[in-house]
């Protein structure tokens, strides 16, 4: 079974701007959730999806939005970028249908660099 | 709010050798999950072990095995005949029992394996 995908791997993009990371979850997985990975602050946690909805919502502003589609694939987008938003983007699945299924499996991360 | 905490940023263990690492959690919830994720220099974080908290007996994975201790809320991680392969930063995740609820990851520890 394919596991989680992340595009692009690699980004660049200037202050100001705005962008789009796109995640594909493991087939059947209906939870998507995204993590900002810097050194300073470690794994933090974005949002999560399920069913299209989002579900979690973590300590960010509004700048970062995310959207979830039918076939279970997410996107997320940073508008307004800024230089502290230069870090390893992690998307991460599961199946989300009971408690116990709930581990989630990780993609290889897009690393976003703001200049 | 749960926290994590893993209070050895860096450890080392020589080939085939034994290496412990530690971990602590804050929660009032009496029902969760704990996990172990290693992320390799190629940044896939790789689920390694997971813990229900209502389970006394310790999860093993191979040569992986975990110290539960719920009344300390300790919940450290045990890496038998280590390998050149197990070199990666690993983290400490707690999640509540409820589905849906988001991980709470600790700021990692980095193992060097030396040959």
């Amino acid at each position: 079974k394919a596991g989680v995908t992340q595009t692009p791997r690699y980004l660049i993009k200037t202050r100001g701007q705005q962008v789009t990371l796109s995640c594909s979850p493991i087939s059947g997985h209906r939870s998507v959730s995204w993590y900002q990975q810097t050194p300073g602050q470690g794994l933090q946690f974005l949002f999560e999806y399920f069913s299209e909805t989002q579900r979690n919502k973590g300590n960010f502003p509004g700048r970062f939005s995310g959207r979830q589609f039918s076939n279970s694939r997410s996107e997320m987008n940073v508008s307004t970028l800024e230089l502290g938003d230069s870090a390893l983007y992690l998307c991460a699945s599961s199946f989300a249908d009971e408690a116990s299924t709930d581990t989630q499996y990780f993609g290889p991360g897009t690393r976003l660099t703001v200049l | 709010a749960q926290t994590v905490t893993q209070s050895q940023p860096e450890m080392s263990v020589q080939e085939a050798e034994t290496v412990t690492l530690s971990c602590t959690y804050d929660t009032s919830e009496s029902d969760y999950y704990l996990f172990w994720y290693k992320q390799p220099p190629s940044r896939q974080m790789i689920l390694v072990i997971r813990q229900e908290a209502y389970k006394q007996q310790n999860a093993t994975e191979n040569r992986f095995s975990v110290n539960f201790q719920k009344a300390a809320k300790s919940f450290s991680l045990k890496i038998s005949d280590s390998q050149l392969g197990d070199a990666a930063m690993y983290f400490c995740a707690y999640r509540k029992s409820n589905y849906g609820q988001n991980f709470v990851f600790g700021p990692g520890t980095r193992l060097s394996v030396l040959p």
